[in-house]
């Protein structure tokens, strides 16, 4: 049974800034690529950010581009988003996802963040 | 900027038949844009459907098929039955390693 435990959402400041973690557990992450997709409230589905196994070819959108960074830590299972600069329009749930064959498979619940002053 | 263009809302009778598209804003949907498909329900983490095109996922009802039709992707549900009312969303492949979600389609089974 895969699992995806994130974690790390809370409130913040405008320019303030997060790291949130997912940890999976029932698979192993070194054989996945990972994603972060969030979904702001009311909104639809965002894709974020993206890294390969090896967690050395890495992508992410353009509206988070040198604010967001993705990494992964496979020796922990777990997977991370560090989020700087952040604006009112970061607010979202963030979903991590295991990515297989270019599509999202098992997904986590999310963590939502809030960004506000 | 490549836009992913899904239809807004959508309303199907039970046992009905109902095809929801996703499409580019310029250009055609091929199977290289890896199409896949994914439901969620308020409150709810989404729910892998279909994937490259028309691949179900585990324990997905046969009653959900993936296909190209014309220049688009398309999610068909055969038979819809009232636990089917859900967003549902397509995302492409656009480019190396980047995905773009379309905007969702609200289904209602009525």
């Amino acid at each position: 049974q895969v699992q995806l435990v994130e974690s790390g959402g809370g409130v913040v400041q405008p320019g303030g800034s997060l790291r949130l973690s997912c940890v999976a557990s029932g698979l192993t992450p070194s054989t996945d690529d990972m994603h972060w997709v969030r979904q702001a409230p009311g909104k639809g589905l965002e894709w974020v950010a993206f890294t390969r196994i090896d967690g050395r070819s890495k992508n992410c959108a353009d509206s988070v581009k040198g604010r967001f960074t993705i990494s992964r830590d496979n020796s922990k299972n777990t997977l991370y988003l560090q989020l700087n600069s952040l604006r009112a329009e970061d607010t979202a749930v963030y979903h991590c996802a295991t990515g297989h064959n270019y599509y999202f498979d098992h997904w986590g619940q999310g963590t939502l963040v809030t960004v506000s002053s | 900027q490549t836009v992913v263009t899904q239809e807004p809302s959508f309303s199907v009778s039970p046992g009905g038949t109902v095809t929801l598209t996703c499409g580019l804003s310029s250009g055609s949907v091929s199977t290289s844009h890896f199409p896949s498909w994914y439901q969620q329900t308020p409150g709810q983490a989404p729910r892998t459907l279909i994937s490259t095109t028309n691949t179900r996922s585990s324990g997905v009802p046969d009653r959900f098929s993936g296909s190209i039709l014309g220049n688009k992707a398309a999610l068909t549900i055969t038979g819809a039955q009232a636990d089917d009312e859900s967003d549902y969303y397509c995302v492409l492949l656009v480019g190396s390693d980047n995905w773009v979600f379309g905007g969702g389609t609200k289904l209602t089974v009525l």
